[in-house]
């Protein structure tokens, strides 16, 4: 059981550059979303999903895209790559079943420097 | 403003000794409060909720925590820590209304010396 799974784990991009980062599940769950973790700052909602085809804004999402055409994947991708952008990214997954809202379980994390 | 508070940046311990990590919080409702851990290099692990029901909670490894609405607080604590309980702990809050989302604090770093 993989769990999330998350690619590439370290990327270098030059700024204006364009990237998606991979995020995919194997859980069956329905709620994705992604975070970036900066130092003292702890972890910051970007953008999430509660299932195929619905996406919403989260505390940060400006200069980022999501799309969930599928339960399994929910790709991050960065259209125009910013320094300010550079941090670690996770991606997250839960299940929504009964109303409830379970623990998150998180990938390893995609580490993204932009110079 | 929702939000939640990890007033230490670091706490230092020593092994066998008991941990108080402390978290308080400003959400209006009830809110479902969570603690996760993070070792390095690693992505976040579950640790332990607070829903409803008994105050006192206890999660993985051997921590708890204790819920008091008066204080709005959150602390996780563990009677005696282990040098391998040295990782990044977080605080986290699902405010009302937020179905969706959850709202984390800076986290503590939580160094168990020997």
């Amino acid at each position: 059981n993989a769990g999330v799974t998350q690619t590439p784990k370290f990327q270098v991009l030059k700024t204006g550059q364009s990237m998606t980062l991979q995020c995919a599940q194997d859980m069956n769950h329905e709620y994705m979303s992604w975070y970036r973790q900066d130092p003292g700052m702890g972890l910051r909602l970007i953008h999430y999903s509660v299932g195929a085809g619905i996406t919403d804004q989260g505390e940060v999402p400006n200069g980022y895209n999501v799309s969930r055409s599928t339960t399994e994947d929910f790709p991050l991708r960065l259209l125009s790559a910013a320094p300010s952008q550079t941090s670690v990214y996770f991606c997250a997954s839960t299940t929504t079943s009964g109303g409830a809202f379970g623990e998150l379980f998180f990938g390893e994390g995609s580490r993204l420097t932009v110079l | 403003a929702q939000s939640v508070a990890q007033p230490e940046d670091q706490v230092n311990v020593a092994e066998g000794n008991p941990l108080t990590v402390k978290c308080t919080y400003s959400v209006s409702g009830n809110p479902y409060l969570f603690w996760y851990v993070q070792y390095p290099n690693r992505g976040l692990q579950f640790l332990l909720k607070y829903i409803t029901g008994d105050n006192l909670v206890k999660g993985s490894y051997g921590f708890e925590a204790e819920f008091n609405k008066s204080q709005t607080s959150f602390h996780l604590k563990k009677p005696s820590a282990l040098v391998s309980d040295s990782a990044l702990y977080f605080c986290a809050v699902r405010p009302l209304g937020g179905y969706n989302k959850l709202i984390f604090g800076a986290g503590t770093r939580l160094a168990v010396h020997p």
